[in-house]
Order: C-alpha cells, then structure tokens, then sequence
C-alpha cells in the first residue's frame, strides 16, 4: 500500500508561468515531508523541506504548501524555468531515519 | 567537501560473482542509507547505518551484505545476484541520523546490471 502517492507522472508547463507539483500521503503520523528533483543518471537533490506544526515554506521561487486535514501537500515553482525540467519526488519523514517516496512527477517546462 | 560519491558508476556483473559497491562522504554526517532504484519508480530504502552500526534492514535478502568500516565510508557487497536485481543503486548520507532534521544528500548512483 503507498503511504505517499503522485498521481500526475507528467506534468508540462510553458516557461515564465507556474509549476504545481502534488502529492497525498495516508500516514497521518507523518510530520516533515520533503521534496527532491532528480536529473537522469544523476542522485535526488534536496529541494525544499515543512515540518507538520507550519503550512507553508518559502525558498526562492520554491514554495510548499501542507494542508495537514486533507493530507496533501503541494510544490509551486514560479516562474518555471527551462532548468526545472527533471523528476520531482514527494517524500514523508517516517520514524526517524526512514524516507517514504511518491512515484515521482516528471516536470517539463517548455520556451 | 559537500558531496557523496559513489563508485563504480556503473557494473556489470554475472549471476555467480562477487563485487562491492562503495560510497563515501567528508561532510562529517553519522548516517548513512542504501536505496535501490528501479526504472520509472522511487528509490526504495535498504539499509540505514547510523554511528556506524547497522540501524535498518529493510528485509532485504541476504545477497546483499552492506558493511560501514568508518564514518566516512559505506560499502554494498554482491554476491549470487539475479538479474532483477539489476537497478541504481543509490548512496545517502544525512548530518544526525534523523532523517526528519536534515535532508539526506544523495550520490549520482551505481547503474547495476546483472546478465
């Protein structure tokens, strides 16, 4: 059973306009949740991270949203930039050394 | 040094032999994880050492025999393999062992392939 869920694999954007990423998660124990980007042949990178007690955090054109009664948080780019085009992975903090991954959303940003 | 690295970058490998996957980090972190990677899915965790001593296994069978000499260094060791084991492996490391603190870096990955 996936405790964490992206639904959308695919997800295309015209550049300048903005990126929703979503995911679902079903473990209300889950406090921190992160995002990652994944280029091919290379490792995730950290993008962006919420702890449960907030409902939104900022970094630059990176934003996340947590809506802790819907179980559902969601990534915003704006503006989407050609660079931005890679895998995004939701992922859940379970326990205290465990990363719960989503299936992933491919991102591409179109000039 | 902000980086984990992971060699080789990529193996190929037969059923009957026996190789080793290393990984290693100088950002001082005291955790560190094995994910395995398969196609079109998300990293998959295997085992998490922290301070050096063996902390998950996440019922992974026994082919793979992860070892943590130092701080600094984590290896995968191979033996008997099939070829659905074939994947990238994936090297992490975080700075205090709780995930929930800190953002785990991740390495580019070993492309495994079993004939």
């Amino acid at each position: 059973d996936q405790q964490v869920k992206q639904n959308s694999p695919s997800l295309s954007v015209q550049e300048g306009r903005i990126s929703i990423l979503n995911c679902d998660y079903t473990n209300s124990m889950f406090d921190y949740f992160l995002w990652y980007k994944k280029y091919p042949a290379e490792g995730p990178t950290f993008l962006i991270s919420i702890s449960s007690i907030k409902d939104k955090n900022e970094d630059g054109r990176f934003t996340v949203f947590l809506n802790k009664s819907a179980k559902h948080l969601s990534l915003h780019i704006v503006p989407s930039q050609p660079g931005d085009s890679a895998v995004y992975f939701c992922a859940a903090v379970e326990g205290a050394q465990k990363l719960v991954f989503g299936q992933g959303t491919r991102l591409t940003i179109n000039p | 040094d902000t980086e984990v690295t992971q060699t080789p970058k990529h193996l190929v490998m037969g059923m009957t032999n026996k190789k080793s996957l290393k990984c290693e980090q100088h950002m001082g972190h005291r955790a560190m994880y094995w994910y395995k990677q398969k196609a079109k899915k998300p990293p998959e965790l295997m085992f998490v050492y922290s301070y050096e001593k063996l902390s998950i296994n996440e019922s992974v069978p026994s082919r793979f025999s992860p070892e943590c000499p130092n701080s600094s260094l984590l290896n995968l060791h191979l033996h008997a393999l099939q070829p659905e084991d074939s994947a990238l492996y994936l090297c992490a490391s975080s700075p205090s062992g709780l995930a929930g603190v800190g953002e785990q870096f991740f390495g580019p990955g070993t492309r495994l392939t079993v004939l």
